[in-house]
């Protein structure tokens, strides 16, 4: 285990539903940050947080709310999603921003039927 | 433009049988080069860090190497075992009024018995 936890770890939605997906971690990390990662495509960087503030939005349409309400805890909230959202979706911590090492979860399989 | 490139994109070797993976990048001001291992539906998990005055570095039966005048770093894989079938990504940070990181796209791994 990494000490970065993610739930659910699938989830199946459809496009009209309300969704949030989860991270947590335990390693004492000031920094946290959601991850897409679709078929066949280099791991797209969607949110940091560091020291619970919003750093960086890499352009992520709207239907995504990110929410870090302390230095442990990261929710990706999702509503109206397309199927073209559908990916893993990986929730890292690290202890400074970038160039450090960032520690991974296993992820969440979404599926948008 | 800062970009990651891997090579191949994909590999099938025996089990027991060495193999290098490449990785060149072309980002600037560079500032360090990791390697991360990723199994099928997990995050990815650190293998080793490489900073730019670093030639060679080992963990286990890993090898990376980085050559920063020409960009290019590899990853030697000794003596393959099956486990050794994941993703393995390079990444790489650099500074851009913040510290920034690319990943590049992957090369998937694939040892035979």
């Amino acid at each position: 285990e990494t000490g970065v936890t993610q739930t659910p770890r699938h989830l199946v939605m459809g496009m009209t539903n309300k969704k949030s997906l989860k991270c947590e971690q335990h390693l004492g990390h000031n920094a946290m940050y959601w991850y897409k990662q679709s078929a066949k495509k280099p791991l797209e960087l969607m949110f940091v947080y560091s020291l619970e503030e919003r750093v960086e939005n890499n352009s992520v349409p709207s239907r995504f709310s990110p929410e870090c309400p302390n230095s442990s805890h990261l929710f990706l909230h999702l509503h109206t999603l397309q199927p073209e959202d559908s990916a893993l979706y990986l929730c890292a911590s690290s202890q400074g921003q970038a160039d450090t090492e960032a520690f991974f979860g296993q992820g969440t399989r979404l599926t948008v039927v | 433009k800062n970009q990651v490139e891997q090579s191949p994109q994909s590999l099938i070797i025996l089990e027991g049988k060495n193999c290098t993976l490449q990785c060149n990048y072309t980002v600037s001001p560079f500032s360090n080069l990791r390697w991360y291992k990723q199994d099928t539906g997990r995050g990815p998990v650190s293998l080793t860090i490489m900073t730019f005055s670093e030639n060679t570095k080992s963990n286990g039966r890993y090898t990376a190497t980085l050559d920063a005048d020409t960009k290019q770093s590899s990853l030697h894989i000794t003596a393959s075992q099956l486990s050794d079938s994941a993703s393995y990504i390079c990444v790489v940070s650099y500074y851009s009024s913040a510290s920034k990181i690319i990943f590049g796209s992957g090369t998937r791994l694939s040892i035979r018995p």
